[in-house]
This record gives C-alpha cells, sequence and structure tokens, in this order.
C-alpha cells in the first residue's frame, strides 16, 4: 500500500520561530511536493523536489525553503513563521512521469 | 497557463440521489492528464481516478462514473445512489505532460458534497 507520512497532525508554534514540517514516503517516488490548503484558496503548490537535492519553486514559495536530502523524505521549513503562515499543510509524492500524486494526512499548523 | 473549473462550492442531496460534479479545464497543451480527489472530513486526499487526453471512454468504478469530453473541456464525476459516507469535497485537477521535471497539478478550487440521510 502507498504510504506517505507527515511528523505532526497539529502543531502550534509561535511567530518567529523556525518550523520544520517532514513528510516521508514509502514508495520510493522520485517526485515530492508540498502544498497549503486554506478555504476559498483550495490547494496551492508551495514546493517540489523531483530529485534528491533538487527543488522548484511552486506558486507560493515565499517564506518557505525546503530540503530534500534523501529520495524518501522531504522537509518543508518556515525560517520565520508568522500569522499568515497557519494553515493545512500537504505533502505529496508520485512518480516521475506525471502519474497521479500520494498525498500524506496533512499537518495543520497554528502560528500564534 | 492551465486551469481547472469547478463551478459548484457546494451540494446537498439525499441519499440515494445521483449527483454530478462539473469540472472543466484549459489547457494549451494536447497532452495532458486529468484527476478526481477525494478528501474526507478526516483531511486526507484520496486519489479516485487519472484519465490522459488520448482516452475519451468513459470509466464505471461501482457507483462512480466519469464522463471526459475532449470537446467541451469537461471531465465530470457522477456518484450513483449516493451514500452518506460520499460526503466530502471532491477536487479535480490537471496536469499537462510538457515533459522536464515539471508534473505539477494544478487543482480546481473542490465541490463540497454533503449527503444527508
Amino acid at each position: 500500500d502507498v504510504k506517505v507520512t507527515q511528523s505532526s497532525r497539529y502543531l502550534v508554534k509561535r511567530t518567529g520561530e523556525k518550523v520544520f514540517l517532514e513528510c516521508v514516503q514509502d514508495m520510493d517516488h522520485e517526485n515530492m511536493f508540498w502544498y497549503r490548503q486554506d478555504p476559498g484558496l483550495g490547494l496551492r503548490l508551495i514546493y517540489f523536489s523531483y530529485d534528491v537535492k533538487m527543488k522548484e519553486k511552486g506558486d507560493i514559495p515565499e517564506g518557505y525553503s525546503v530540503s530534500r536530502e534523501k529520495k524518501e523524505r522531504f522537509s518543508l521549513i518556515l525560517e520565520s513563521a508568522s500569522t499568515n503562515q497557519t494553515s493545512m499543510y500537504l505533502c505529496a509524492s508520485s512518480q516521475q512521469k506525471p502519474y497521479e500524486q500520494y498525498f500524506g494526512p496533512g499537518t495543520r499548523l497554528t502560528v500564534t | 497557463a492551465q486551469k481547472v473549473t469547478q463551478a459548484q462550492t457546494e451540494i446537498s442531496v439525499v441519499e440515494k440521489e445521483d449527483v454530478t460534479l462539473d469540472c472543466v479545464y484549459e489547457t494549451r497543451d494536447t497532452t495532458y492528464y486529468l484527476f478526481w480527489y477525494k478528501q474526507p472530513p478526516s483531511g486526507e486526499l484520496v486519489f479516485l481516478i487519472r484519465r490522459n487526453s488520448f482516452d475519451e471512454q468513459n470509466e464505471i468504478s461501482g457507483r462512480y462514473s466519469w464522463n471526459f469530453q475532449k470537446s467541451t473541456s469537461s471531465f465530470n464525476f457522477t456518484i450513483t445512489a449516493s451514500q452518506v459516507v460520499d460526503s466530502a469535497v471532491y477536487f479535480c485537477a490537471l496536469s499537462e505532460a510538457g515533459g522536464g521535471s515539471n508534473y505539477k497539478l494544478t487543482f480546481g478550487k473542490g465541490t463540497l458534497l454533503t449527503v444527508n440521510p
């Protein structure tokens, strides 16, 4: 069975903190993605990676960075969390071709 | 640029009714892929189906069916005899097959389906 796991389901952080969201997939997928989901805005792509150590900006990369040191792990980093980064964060992975993406359970991040 | 429109923000039906969720897409590519995902209240997006632009054959899987029409750029999803467990947000998505690393999905805003007992 396909599996994508995220380090936390719920997270509360303070403004200015550095936040790490971790995502691990066990399907040997080349591509990994980070989205945020907000009411009325749908899913928006933050960053994606098509290979180890490779990354590309998505539609809303400002305020975020990513790291992919191993194929199975893709981390999203909020260098200095702000309240407007309160959101649901979803990680996904897929095979190299434009195959379907498989999603993790999501992390609901609240920045106070 | 690619775009996916799900005009129905919310739909409410009574159990056992049939319901169709609309999806209209825009793309300049001749090769592309269309997807449907389900997001139940638990939050995790579940993949339902993938269709490529060369295959216009409709598909049926149990109570689910999909109607792909290139002439109208639509990829509609029908649930027959709806059940309470079908209550979820449903997303339509598009991926262009332009090559390279750019296999991003563009999602519609989603349709919230509520099936009442």
